[in-house]
Parts: structure tokens; C-alpha cells; sequence
């Protein structure tokens, strides 16, 4: 069935260094992936979404190119603050029951040490 | 701004008791799903519904029930609750169609089983 995998459970940077964090995918439809961001203790939202291939896109300083070959779609960011730490998920959009539904990656958390 | 809102938004429960975790949408939006969160980690769909009166399992729907009257809510209900179901709970409504992929979460709701 469709699958989304996030490999890093955990990442630790310095403010103002550059960050990816990977999500790759499994889907027999076409795809069409998105980032939501979960702040402490608040509800998740969406950042990114894309079903393009090949085309980056872009919010609050955020970005992912959607590589239909690679079956990917890493979030990047050129900069981190620490206003950027929180938990991030990847979801593809699964039709594979027959109705619509997202998901979720295992979820990477982000920590931004001053 | 898209209102998901969820009752109660905590509660302690005893093992063998009944729980019902409540949420309601103001989106005017045909889709509406149960998520469970543990601590750290990902998102895991329970049951999610397309139309009122109707609703489908999700990923891990054992140990529980669904039920939606009507567009604007949908109730999670834990007939014989259990230590395992310690956890957050969000509750999120989406318009029809995989092309949005934005999904509108509630506050959460957090429940713990003693």
C-alpha cells in the first residue's frame, strides 16, 4: 500500500545553518505531497504542498521540490531560526481505499539551539 | 479562518470506562477524521467519514467507534477504554477531493486511561 518514510526522527542545529529534512513516498496514483508543521503543543498545519514534479515550492522561508523519479520531497530551509523548532510531517494524499485520505510520515523533530 | 473545535480537551478516563471525545466544523466540509498522536511521534488515522451517517475505518481502528450525525460533527467514542489509549487525539475536516490536502485540526484532545 502507499507508504510515507521519514528517516530522521531528530535533528539538532545551530541557528543560521541550512536544513533538510527527507521524506520519500510509495504511491500507485499520482502523487500529491505535503509538509505540516506541529508547534509545541498546538495542532499541526500545513506548510507545503505540491503535486508538480520538478517544481520548487515555497512558504515562510520553506521549501520542496516534488522529484516524481526519486519519489521524494525533502523540505529545506536556507536558514534556520529558533522559532523554526517544532515537529514536521510529511503526507501523501492515498486514494488506495477508494475515498480520500493523507498519510502522515513518522515525523521529524526539529530543535534550533542558539 | 477555517474552526475545528474539540470537547473536552482533556480528560482522565478509568481502564473499562466510557469515552466520548466530541468535534465539530464550521467548515461547511464533507470530510472529517480522527487522528491519534503519542507522544513524540506521528499521526495515525482511527476512522474518518465522507458523508453524515457514514463512516470508514482507518488505520487503527480496534478499541474503536465512530459516529457522524450530521456534517458539522463527529464523535470518537471508546466504549471499554484502555491504558494503551493513553494519547492525543485531533480531530481535522477537509473539503471534498485530494487536491487541497489541507486538513484544518482541532486544538487536540488530550485523554489519559488510568
Amino acid at each position: 500500500g502507499d507508504s510515507v518514510t521519514q528517516t530522521e526522527g531528530l535533528v539538532t542545529l545551530t541557528k543560521g545553518l541550512p536544513v533538510m529534512l527527507n521524506c520519500t513516498y510509495q504511491t500507485t496514483y499520482s502523487p500529491f505531497l505535503f509538509w505540516y508543521v506541529q508547534h509545541l503543543n498546538e495542532a499541526p498545519k500545513l506548510l507545503l504542498k505540491s503535486s508538480t514534479d520538478n517544481k520548487r515550492t515555497e512558504h515562510q522561508g520553506f521549501y520542496a521540490t516534488l522529484h516524481k523519479s526519486s519519489s521524494s520531497f525533502h523540505l529545506q530551509k536556507s536558514s534556520v531560526q529558533l522559532s523554526d523548532s517544532a515537529l514536521y510531517f510529511c503526507a501523501l494524499s492515498d486514494r488506495s481505499s477508494g475515498s480520500w485520505q493523507l498519510i502522515f510520515g513518522s515525523g521529524t523533530q526539529l530543535t534550533v539551539m542558539p | 479562518e477555517a474552526a475545528v473545535t474539540q470537547s473536552p480537551r482533556s480528560k482522565v478516563a478509568v481502564t473499562g470506562g466510557k469515552v466520548t471525545l466530541s468535534c465539530h466544523q464550521t467548515n461547511n466540509h464533507d470530510y472529517m477524521y480522527w487522528y491519534r498522536q503519542d507522544t513524540g511521534h506521528g499521526l495515525r488515522l482511527i476512522h474518518y467519514s465522507y458523508v453524515a451517517d457514514s463512516t470508514e475505518k482507518g488505520d487503527i481502528p480496534d478499541g474503536y467507534k465512530a459516529s457522524r450525525p450530521s456534517q458539522e460533527n463527529f464523535s470518537l467514542i471508546l466504549e471499554l477504554a484502555s491504558l494503551s489509549q493513553t494519547a492525543v487525539y485531533f480531530c481535522a475536516s477537509s473539503d471534498r477531493g485530494r487536491d487541497t490536502g489541507q486538513l484544518y485540526f482541532g486544538e487536540g484532545s488530550k485523554l489519559t486511561v488510568l
